[in-house]
């Protein structure tokens, strides 16, 4: 069955670390996205890619970055991370027909 | 004033009843509208969309919609206490493919 997995599913790292989010989807779709979920804010779009070699930025994207190498995967790379950053990271695929986006199962990410 | 607005909540009902969900939105240009359902500690998931006025039924759920008034609602007839969740609802602006959603409603469905 086509899925979309992220990994790790929990991280702890430490202020001012690098850290990259791995999200992979074999549905085969060319759009994906990337959320963070804070309480009392609800999902709010860091980066989203509409196919390969495209990436583009959404409404919280400071710190953050993004690449399309290939269909199935989108990297969120936290440069230098900050305690703000601690939250829970989804990653969203949809396909170019159809609007709805399917979510993966989460990443929490603690940064001390 | 948020793109999109939900009750925070909780809602509470009874197992059985009707729980009416509702959903504003400020861009008059939005297109398309979704419900998701998001249990504790668990990632969304789509329950249905919505393109045009009026009602669209799946089951035991109604969407509802009404662009002149600009709100989204949904409907969960004969409530189970396995609807209790975050019911997040989100709309598509523009011709891009993102989607804004609100912060979420949380049901409570008592047995």
């Amino acid at each position: 069955d086509a899925e979309i997995t992220q990994s790790p599913r929990h991280k702890i790292t430490e202020t001012g670390r690098q850290v990259t989010l791995a999200c992979h989807q074999t549905w085969n779709h060319n759009n994906m996205f990337w959320y963070r979920q804070d309480l009392g804010h609800g999902l709010r779009l860091i980066h989203y890619s509409y196919g390969v070699q495209d990436t583009n930025k959404g409404e919280v994207s400071d710190g953050y970055s993004v690449s399309r190498s290939n269909t199935e995967d989108l990297p969120l790379t936290l440069e230098s991370a900050a305690s703000s950053q601690t939250s829970v990271y989804f990653c969203a695929s949809s396909s170019g027909a159809q609007e709805t986006q399917y979510f993966g199962p989460g990443t929490r990410l603690l940064v001390l | 004033q948020k793109e999109v607005e939900q009750n925070s909540g909780p809602l509470s009902v009874p197992e059985g009843a009707i729980a009416s969900l509702n959903c504003t939105y400020s861009d008059r240009g939005s297109q398309s509208f979704f419900w998701y359902r998001q249990y504790s500690g668990k990632s969304p998931e789509l329950i249905m969309f919505i393109y045009s006025n009026g009602d669209k039924e799946d089951g035991r759920f109604t969407a509802q919609l009404n662009k002149a008034s600009q709100y989204v609602s949904l409907l969960i007839r004969d409530s189970q206490p396995s609807d209790s969740a975050t019911y997040l609802c989100a709309v598509r602006r523009d011709s891009s493919y993102k989607l804004i959603f609100g912060s979420g409603t949380r049901l409570l469905v008592r047995p």
